[in-house]
């Protein structure tokens, strides 16, 4: 099993662009989160799914969208790009959302805004 | 609102060492508390968890410990080792839907 993936590792945009970072996992999870973690800060969670078609918003939202078409993928898209946004950003999931599972994670996105 | 404190940036200790890693969270109560260990540049890895009903759970060199009165969770790792150094993350269970909320880490350095 490869867990979860994440592409692209690295990608720089100018303000006001926008890109979607992928995330894929093969453990038929129904639970993926989407999460940044910003220098000596926690994770802080953007937006989670429960399964297919269903998306809520967690933390942090702003300036972010993600869909669910299938069980493996949870894209997540920035529309108009702000240096706010630079960040790390991990893709995760998990079997249940209770706290009760492990949430595996995957390697990575960092992403600069200019 | 609820609050999640690891209260050492940085812990630097001599290997062979026990080291003691603490989690404090505030105005809630979660049911699980799951700890991670974050290498550079990686996704964080899941280690351990301990439901509100367990006092202590181990896994090789590794214990955890839960008070739900003092609302704190230890983290301990005995004999370390230079491989040990990472940055540990605590995280209660918690949130509206009941999502995990991530402590900002201990960065924890053995030295040889």
């Amino acid at each position: 099993n490869a867990g979860v993936t994440q592409t692209p590792k690295f990608r720089i945009l100018k303000i006001g662009q926008s890109m979607t970072l992928q995330c894929t996992q093969d453990m038929n999870h129904n639970y993926m989160y989407w999460y940044r973690q910003d220098p000596g800060m926690g994770l802080k969670l953007i937006y989670y799914s429960v399964g297919a078609g269903i998306t809520d918003k967690g933390e942090v939202p702003n300036g972010y969208n993600v869909s669910r078409s299938t069980t493996e993928d949870f894209p997540l898209r920035l529309e108009l790009a702000a240096p706010s946004q630079t960040s790390v950003y991990f893709c995760a999931s998990s079997y249940s959302i209770s706290g009760a599972h492990e949430q595996f994670f995957g390697p990575g996105t960092r992403l600069t805004v200019l | 609102s609820q609050k999640i404190e690891q209260n050492s940036e940085a812990l630097n200790i001599q290997e062979g060492k026990t080291a003691t890693l603490t989690c404090n969270y505030t105005n809630y109560s979660p049911a699980y508390l799951q700890w991670y260990r974050q290498d550079p540049g990686r996704g964080p890895v899941f280690l351990l968890l301990i439901r509100e009903n367990e006092k202590e759970k181990r896994k090789e060199r590794l214990k955890v410990t839960f008070d739900t009165t003092l609302k704190q969770s230890l983290f301990h790792i005995t004999a370390s080792q230079p491989a040990d150094s990472a940055t540990y993350l605590c995280a209660p269970r918690g949130g509206s839907q009941g999502n995990l909320i991530f402590g900002k880490g201990t960065k924890l350095s053995v030295k040889p």
